[in-house]
């Protein structure tokens, strides 16, 4: 079993709709827990990072976090097509230069 | 842009032989971690080098080394190369961005590495 899992994907929503990503994680330890976004050839960006349990906001980025579940999700509301890419669930402790990541979900966002 | 340089872009090698790969990290970051990714999965942690120590280390064998300068700039080595190093390899540099003092990393643009 892995770590870190997310739902298998390929995710697939309309323009304008609410796109749910989901994750789970096996050490309970983990403190510290991210999400990437990363468009096909290129790098990992950090859209959000989350520490505490409940829920997160930045513009139309939800991340919530359940520690006695060891689930973490993104939501993204309004999906636009320019959000469509893989997202990266990402754990670690106080240091997240040594995260372990999940294996991510592509997500579509058809016009 | 993240401030993450790493060179080269692409690279490509054959079996047996060996690579160095370099990255700058962003500027007041002293601390670097480098990451393997394969096609069609996550990053998997290498090492992290902080004030030019090995600061942990994932599970990779020997054959995977690297450096870090005074000015925290790092190497990847790779010797012996095999068809399954084939990947991106990420460079991440680290900073404190919360007030409770928890990490977040910044990465480069990568390295793709195609071993024939």
């Amino acid at each position: 079993q892995k770590e870190v899992e997310q739902n298998s994907g390929p995710l697939s929503v309309p323009e304008g709709a609410i796109a749910s990503l989901n994750c789970t994680y096996s050490d309970r330890g983990s403190q510290s827990f991210f999400w990437y976004r990363q468009y096909s050839g290129k790098s990992p960006e950090l859209i959000m990072f989350i520490y505490s349990n409940g829920d997160k906001e930045d513009g139309r980025f939800t991340a919530q976090l359940n520690k006695a579940s060891q689930y973490v999700s993104l939501l993204i509301r309004d999906s636009q097509p320019s959000d469509s890419a893989t997202y990266l669930c990402a754990v670690s402790g106080t240091n997240a230069g040594k995260s372990t990541f999940g294996d991510g979900t592509t997500l579509t966002v058809k016009p | 842009e993240t401030g993450v340089t790493q060179s080269p872009t692409h690279l490509i090698k054959t079996r047996g032989q060996q690579v160095t790969l370099r990255c700058s990290s962003q500027s007041g970051h002293n601390t670097v971690s480098w990451y393997q990714q394969a096609l069609g999965q996550g990053p998997q942690f290498i090492f992290q080098y902080y004030r030019e120590e090995e600061n942990g280390r994932g599970n990779f064998p020997p054959r995977f080394s690297g450096l870090q300068f005074p000015n925290y700039s790092s190497e990847l080595n790779v010797n012996a190369l095999e068809l399954d190093d084939s990947a991106l390899y990420l460079c991440a540099s680290t900073g404190t961005g919360t007030s409770r003092g928890t990490d977040t990393q910044y990465f480069g643009p990568g390295t793709r590495l195609t071993v024939l």
